[in-house]
């Protein structure tokens, strides 16, 4: 079955180190995206890439950065410098340019302990 | 420090009742639109969309609505259900000259009463 998988479920940091998110795809899309969501809030856009070896800054890309070697693949890093990580992320993908709706994982909790 | 951001409003609704939900988009070059239906601790699920081109579209107990003129569109949702409680965002899809770039509104919580 064609799906986006986010991993882990959850997640646990120190104050003060890096962790990647992973996403990946298997339906063909050309674009992807990473949202955080704080408890009882919306999606806010952190990046988004729309082909392989490009992507551009959401509106909360500070403390973030992103990497797409592979079209199936967008893992998120969450760095030190992000002041507040703890939140709910969320990886989606669409067909790029076609006007259909994008596919979202299951999402990552990651606490900051 | 904290997350900046708006809380969810909530629309409390009774069983077999018509629920609508309203949500303000930002940009008129939009032109796709999409409603989501997300539960707890899940990713969000598509519900329908629609395109500029059309002012309503219809599908199984969900209606969407667009007003281009002001900038809003409507979901809604006949003989509301238990199983229709969650969050419901819109989406708005806006070409950025590189890239589709694709943004949420803030939600609203729907609550149905029995």
């Amino acid at each position: 079955d064609g799906g986006i998988t986010q991993s882990p479920k959850y997640l646990f940091r120190k104050e003060g180190q890096n962790v990647t998110l992973s996403c990946e795809q298997n339906l063909n899309h050309d674009a992807m995206y990473w949202y955080r969501q704080d408890p009882g809030q919306g999606l806010r856009l952190i990046y988004y890439s729309q082909i392989v070896n490009d992507f551009q800054k959401g509106d909360i890309a500070e403390g973030y950065s992103v990497s797409r070697e592979k079209k199936e693949s967008f893992p998120l890093t969450v760095t030190s410098a992000q002041k507040n990580p703890t939140a709910f992320y969320l990886c989606a993908s669409t067909r790029w340019a076609m006007n259909t709706e994008a596919f979202f994982g299951q999402g990552t909790r990651l606490t900051v302990v | 420090g904290e997350s900046v951001g708006l809380h969810l409003p909530t629309l409390s609704v009774q069983e077999g009742d018509n629920s609508i939900i309203n949500c303000a988009y930002s940009n008129s070059a939009s032109d796709y639109f999409i409603w989501y239906k997300q539960e707890s601790g899940k990713g969000p699920q598509f519900i329908i969309d629609i395109r500029s081109n059309m002012d309503k579209r219809q599908g199984q107990r969900v209606t969407v609505l667009l007003n281009k003129t002001v900038k809003h569109l409507s979901l809604q949702i006949a003989a509301t259900q238990p199983g229709d409680s969650a969050v419901y965002f819109c989406a708005e899809n806006m070409e950025t000259g590189t890239a589709s770039k694709l943004t949420f509104g803030t939600g609203t919580r729907l609550q149905v009463t029995l």
